[in-house]
């Protein structure tokens, strides 16, 4: 049972335009979503991150929107750049108890 | 700084081999943790430790152990390895538990790829 499940799988995006990846989790009690990215080679990293309270935030070109009714959050990048290609994880996790990743999004941005 | 640093960085098994992967931080947190990667699998939780002393099953447990050495190193050890085990492995930790504040935050490895024939 996929706790977090993530799409799409992989996602070609013009520069400048915008990229969005989207999740939708199962558990209500899940009380933080935070986004990390995976450059090849290297260890995933936080990106981005929101608690239920607020149904937006922003940190430059990334923001995350959270639909708490319809149990899903979405990462959206402005003005997609070469630079943002990679793969992108959501997680969601609850209290103490471990984050539980998503299955991951390539990213591909063309010039 | 070197964060998280994970030893080796590739290995190749025979079936059948033991190993012990290594993991130490130098950010002074408590909870730390073993990710395996596989392709289109995301990122799965083998065990984790929340504090010093403890270590708990994660999602696929089976085949590791672990152990919690003291509060900057957390080994991850495969007994008898099999090529399902073939895969590139992640350790990562955080300040204070898992979830709920910023605390939660996880700092990852460069990861232990890892493959057995």
């Amino acid at each position: 049972q996929q706790q977090v499940k993530q799409s799409p799988q992989s996602l070609i995006v013009q520069k400048g335009g915008i990229s969005i990846i989207n999740c939708a989790y199962e558990n209500t009690a899940f009380d933080y979503f935070p986004w990390y990215q995976q450059f090849p080679g290297k260890g995933p990293a936080l990106l981005i991150a929101i608690r239920p309270d607020v149904s937006e935030k922003k940190e430059g070109r990334f923001t995350i929107s959270f639909n708490k009714s319809a149990k899903q959050f979405s990462l959206h990048i402005m003005d997609s750049q070469p630079g943002d290609s990679a793969t992108y994880f959501c997680a969601a996790s609850k209290g103490n108890t471990p984050l539980v990743f998503g299955k991951g999004t390539r990213l591909s941005v063309i010039a | 700084n070197a964060g998280v640093t994970q030893t080796p960085k590739f290995q190749v098994l025979k079936t059948g081999q033991s190993m012990t992967l290594q993991c130490a931080q130098d950010m002074n947190h408590n909870s730390m943790y073993w990710y395996r990667q596989d392709p289109g699998m995301g990122l799965r939780l083998i065990y984790y430790s929340a504090s010093e002393g403890t270590t708990d099953k994660g999602e696929v447990p089976n085949g590791y152990n672990v152990s919690r050495l003291n509060k900057r190193e957390f080994s991850l050890r495969l007994e008898s390895a099999a090529p399902s085990q073939t895969s590139v492995y992640f350790c990562a930790s955080s300040v204070a538990g898992s979830g709920g504040a910023g605390a939660n935050v996880l700092t990852f490895g460069a990861g232990s790829r890892l493959t057995v024939l």
